[in-house]
């Protein structure tokens, strides 16, 4: 496609069930990269993959999230008995790669608005 | 643990003004900086990227500095108009290319 899918665009879920974010990146971008933003927290980075191997899951904030990527291309956040602490916006970015990553402009999808209720 | 600071938080000035928007960061040890826009309800749009070894860069009324050494980047806005009335998040890169943001600046340029 022409940029960065993210769907749903919006999801509104109870506390407690599960959860699940679908990023499909821009062709031929081999780093995948999911953010986090909420009030109070401002951006926050949560997991990358280059392919779909995750060199950094750093940012996950607890064990009931979790994320995988398939065939490098589509990835997903899953969260599991949401809280409604987990209310945010999920960011998702791609990019090329360089061994250096100076010129990896990431570019962004418009995000998942996730409301626990 | 980096960490990336904005001032102002927000900004309003007259159309035609020009203006500067602050970061600062507190590793240098970075792989280039960026300058985000973020719409009400949409993703974010890269800017500029300065990598660190550059100095400076520009893009049409936008140029943006880097001084690694003090951890500072600077956003100047020449002629300000009311859509470029958005946030503007500063994002360093470090090890594993992510990205660590600043808390933004809230701009709104009135007629």
């Amino acid at each position: 496609g022409a940029g960065v899918s993210q769907s749903p665009s919006n999801k509104v879920t109870e506390k407690g069930k599960d959860v699940e974010l679908r990023c499909d990146p821009i062709s031929g971008h081999t780093a995948l990269y999911w953010y986090r933003q909420s009030l109070g927290q401002g951006l926050e980075f949560l997991i990358y993959f280059q392919g779909n191997s995750a060199p950094d899951k750093s940012g996950l904030p607890s064990d009931r999230f979790s994320a995988e990527r398939t065939g490098g291309s589509v990835s997903t956040l899953t969260i599991q008995r949401t809280q409604q602490e987990d209310s945010a916006v999920y960011l998702c970015a791609s990019s090329t790669w360089t061994s250096q990553g100076a010129k990896n402009i990431q570019y962004f999808g418009a995000g998942t608005r996730l409301s626990v209720l | 643990k980096q960490e990336v600071t904005q001032i102002p938080a927000a900004l309003s000035v007259p159309e035609g003004e020009n203006l500067v928007l602050n970061c600062s960061f507190t590793d240098s040890a970075i792989y280039n900086l960026q300058w985000f826009r973020q719409d009400p309800g949409k993703g974010l749009t890269s800017l500029l990227l300065i990598q660190s070894s550059q100095r400076e860069q520009t893009s049409g009324r936008l140029n943006a500095s880097l001084d690694k050494s003090s951890g500072r980047s600077t956003l100047y806005i020449a002629a300000s108009q009311p859509g470029d009335s958005a946030t503007y998040l500063c994002a360093v890169t470090g090890g594993g290319n992510k990205l660590t943001f600043g808390t933004g600046t809230q701009l709104k340029v009135e007629l």
